[in-house]
């Protein structure tokens, strides 16, 4: 199975700051690697696909990047509504598998 | 609009078994995969399997081998998972997902509970 590494596990930010969450895969995952976020007491919910592609509806302070085996996802100029926690998924290959997640607060 | 309604919270003894439900609209059911993930409380994502509701092909994370088990029911759009020989790690909740042709899983259910508790 392709383990997925991500990191920080937490993650406190001020309003309008930029915030930065990597994801390490074990092997090349190709850029089939998707962003989630998860608010409280919601299902996740698709931000970022094929590492880079903006989900519809997605404010464009959220961006992704990367290749090979290291992702990154970028939230820049920090909202109230951003405070949520992220995770990576491959699908590359199955068992798909996820990060363990980053929770994001407001400091 | 793309739904995926699930069914309601469950609470069932250790040993039995309990069968979810979500039910899909918007889209054309056999054309796309249906996922299962499970989340503890506080917890992160665990991807259980999928199945394909074209021809009720499956395929189970090897944790959850023996655990789970997928059907779908084309005429009426709506996927399936029994959870059997329930046990206290069981309690969680369980989400449906549609996986898209990219493997993308682009819309997700409500998610549903479920305790296992005697």
């Amino acid at each position: 199975d392709i383990q997925m590494t991500q990191s920080p596990a937490s993650l406190s930010a001020s309003l309008g700051e930029t915030v930065t969450i990597e994801c390490l895969a074990s092997e090349d995952i190709y850029s089939n690697l998707a962003w989630y976020q998860q608010k409280p007491g919601k299902s996740p919910q698709l931000l970022i696909y094929y590492a880079n592609s903006l989900n519809d509806g997605v404010p464009s302070r959220f961006s992704g990047s990367g290749s090979g085996t290291q992702y990154s996802l970028k939230i820049n100029s920090l909202q109230s509504e951003d405070v949520s926690i992220y995770f990576c998924q491959q699908n590359y290959d199955s068992p798909r598998t996820f990060g363990g997640g980053t929770k994001l607060e407001l400091k | 609009q793309v739904q995926l309604q699930q069914s309601g919270a469950e609470l069932a003894k250790p040993g039995t078994s309990v069968k979810l439900s979500c039910k899909a609209s918007g889209y054309t059911f056999t054309s796309y995969y249906i996922y299962w993930v499970k989340q503890r409380p506080g917890q992160g994502l665990e991807w259980i399997g999928y199945i394909y509701p074209g021809n009720g092909g499956t395929y189970y994370s090897e944790k959850f081998k023996g655990k789970a088990t997928f059907t779908a029911d084309t005429s009426s759009s709506t996927a399936y998972m029994l959870l059997g020989s329930l046990t206290p790690e069981d309690s969680a909740y369980y989400f449906c997902a549609r996986e898209d042709t990219e493997g993308i899983g682009d819309y997700w259910g409500q998610g549903v509970m479920v305790t296992v508790s005697s």
